[in-house]
């Protein structure tokens, strides 16, 4: 089975640095996304770690450690807009699906 | 920019009835997908397709399920007698197999 454990919710102060951490056990790995979902919308691709190490994407960072089946989320500068639910995701073949985490809810407050 | 597009964007229907879900995946993408969320939940990988036929799938995605590809830009989801925990907003995504997927708006599904 897949199982990627996520913190439910989490709230952090506009400008501040936020980190969301996920950690999994699953069948097969070649892969940890980042999606952001906004209320009512489609899961937008934030990030992609395929092997262990820190990548960064403008505002966004997305880390990985496959020998601790554990990565993160790091979103400095937070805006308003950033207010959305965030999901990590285990990407794993022979499909090349993906196997989503149970999201976190994050809050920016001014 | 090159997107997915997904109809009808919400379907009602009686329990027991058949419903097909269309999606139109980017033209130059190789992998195609259905996922499923219900409200307030994580997104569920259903079904992916390669090369014309399922690569995976999981275990919601058993014999009242099909999916097809009928022409060169179609990819279909058909639920051929749905129930009540049917009711969920359905997703199509592609991806040229690697790490980004494109998701479509979704599919509201609410069974009756």
């Amino acid at each position: 089975g897949q199982s990627l454990e996520q913190p439910s919710e989490v709230t952090a102060v506009e400008g501040a640095i936020v980190q969301i951490n996920c950690t999994y056990q699953t069948s097969g790995f070649y892969g940890l996304s980042w999606y952001q979902q906004h209320d009512g919308g489609a899961p937008t691709f934030l990030s992609y770690n395929a092997l262990d190490g820190l990548e960064e994407t403008g505002r966004f960072s997305s880390f990985l450690s496959r020998s601790d089946s554990y990565g993160y989320l790091l979103l400095q500068e937070l805006q308003m807009k950033d207010s959305a639910s965030y999901f990590c995701a285990v990407r794993d073949l022979p499909g090349n699906q993906f196997y989503f985490g149970t999201g976190t809810s994050l809050t920016v407050i001014p | 920019e090159p997107e997915v597009t997904q109809t009808p964007s919400h379907q009602v229907t009686q329990m027991g009835q058949e419903v097909i879900l269309r999606c139109v995946p980017i033209s130059n993408h190789l992998y195609f997908y259905w996922y499923r969320q219900i409200l307030g939940q994580k997104v569920e990988f259903l079904v992916s397709f390669y090369n014309n036929e399922i690569s995976e799938k999981s275990e919601i995605f058993d014999d009242q399920f099909s999916v097809e590809r009928p022409d060169g830009s179609n990819f279909t989801l058909k639920i051929r007698s749905t129930k009540l925990e049917d009711s969920a907003m359905y997703f199509c995504a592609s991806s040229e197999g690697t790490g980004e997927q494109f998701f479509g708006p979704g599919t509201r599904l609410t069974v009756l």
